[in-house]
C-alpha cells in the first residue's frame, strides 16, 4: 500500500497554463505539506496544512494555491505557469502538528517541466 | 534567519569504511534534528530523529550526534556498503516549531 501518493508523476506544460497536482495519504496523519526541490536539489517548504487548515505559507507566489478537501488530501493548483516553476514537487505528511518532532513521510514527487 | 549547512556536496568512500557527514546550523537553537535519505528520482525517507537533550542516537549501522554547543550534527554510517550510496539530508525544525528546514544534502558514493 502506498502511504503518500501523488499524481501525476510527470507534468510537461507550456508557460501560462494552469495545472494541478494531487496528493493523498493513507496514514491517518493530521498534517500535510508541499515542498519544492529545485535543480540544485534544495528542498524547500511551501505550505503545510493541519486538519485542513493552512499553517504555513512560505512566501510562495499567489499563483500557487493549495486546497485540502479533507485531511487525507492536499492538492496544489498552479496558475499562469512560469519557466522558474520547473522543479520536483513533493507532498509529505506527518502525525500531530507540523514541526521537527514528527517524522515526515514523502510522496514520490511530481516532476514539472514548463516549456 | 535559520541557516543550515551540510559540509560537502559529495563524499566518496570505500566499502567497509565509516562515512561521516556533517550538518552545521546558525542563528538559532533547534529542539529537534532529523536525517533523511534520498535516492535519485524518489522522495526523502526518514532515518533518525534526535532531540536537543540527546547527545547520540543509534539505529543499526547509523549513528547521529547532536552538539548544541558547536551547533553541529554528525551522521555516521559504519561498515558502509554500495547500497548506502544516496543523498543524505539534514533537517531542523524552524524557530516557530512549525516546519522542517532542510539542508542541501551530501551525496555519498560508496565504491566496492
Amino acid at each position: 500500500d502506498t502511504a503518500v501518493s501523488q499524481t501525476p508523476k510527470y507534468l510537461v506544460t507550456q508557460m501560462g497554463n494552469d495545472k494541478s497536482i494531487k496528493c493523498e495519504q493513507n496514514l491517518g496523519h493530521d498534517t500535510m505539506y508541499w515542498y519544492k526541490q529545485d535543480s540544485k536539489k534544495f528542498l524547500k517548504i511551501m505550505f503545510s496544512y493541519n486538519n485542513k487548515e493552512l499553517i504555513i505559507n512560505e512566501t510562495v507566489p499567489n499563483r500557487f494555491s493549495p486546497k485540502s478537501p479533507d485531511k487525507a488530501h492536499l492538492n496544489l493548483h498552479i496558475n499562469s505557469l512560469e519557466l522558474g516553476d520547473s522543479a520536483v514537487y513533493f507532498c509529505a505528511s506527518s502525525n500531530g502538528l507540523a514541526g521537527g518532532q514528527e517524522t515526515q513521510y514523502f510522496g514520490p514527487g511530481t516532476r514539472l517541466l514548463v516549456l | 534567519s535559520q541557516k543550515i549547512e551540510q559540509n560537502s556536496e559529495a563524499l566518496n568512500i570505500q566499502e567497509g569504511k565509516t562515512a561521516t557527514l556533517t550538518c552545521n546550523y546558525t542563528n538559532y537553537s533547534p529542539a529537534y534534528l532529523q536525517w533523511y535519505r534520498q535516492d535519485p528520482g524518489r522522495g526523502p525517507v526518514f532515518l533518525l530523529l534526535i532531540r536537543e537533550n540527546e547527545k547520540e542516537k543509534r539505529k543499526e549501522r547509523l549513528k547521529v550526534t547532536f552538539d548544541t554547543t558547536l551547533k553541529q550534527s554528525l551522521f555516521h554510517i559504519t561498515a558502509s556498503q554500495p547500497a548506502d550510496s544516496a543523498t543524505y539530508l539534514c533537517a531542523l525544525d524552524n524557530q516557530a516549531g512549525t516546519a522542517l528546514i532542510f539542508g542541501k544534502g551530501t551525496t555519498l558514493s560508496v565504491s566496492s
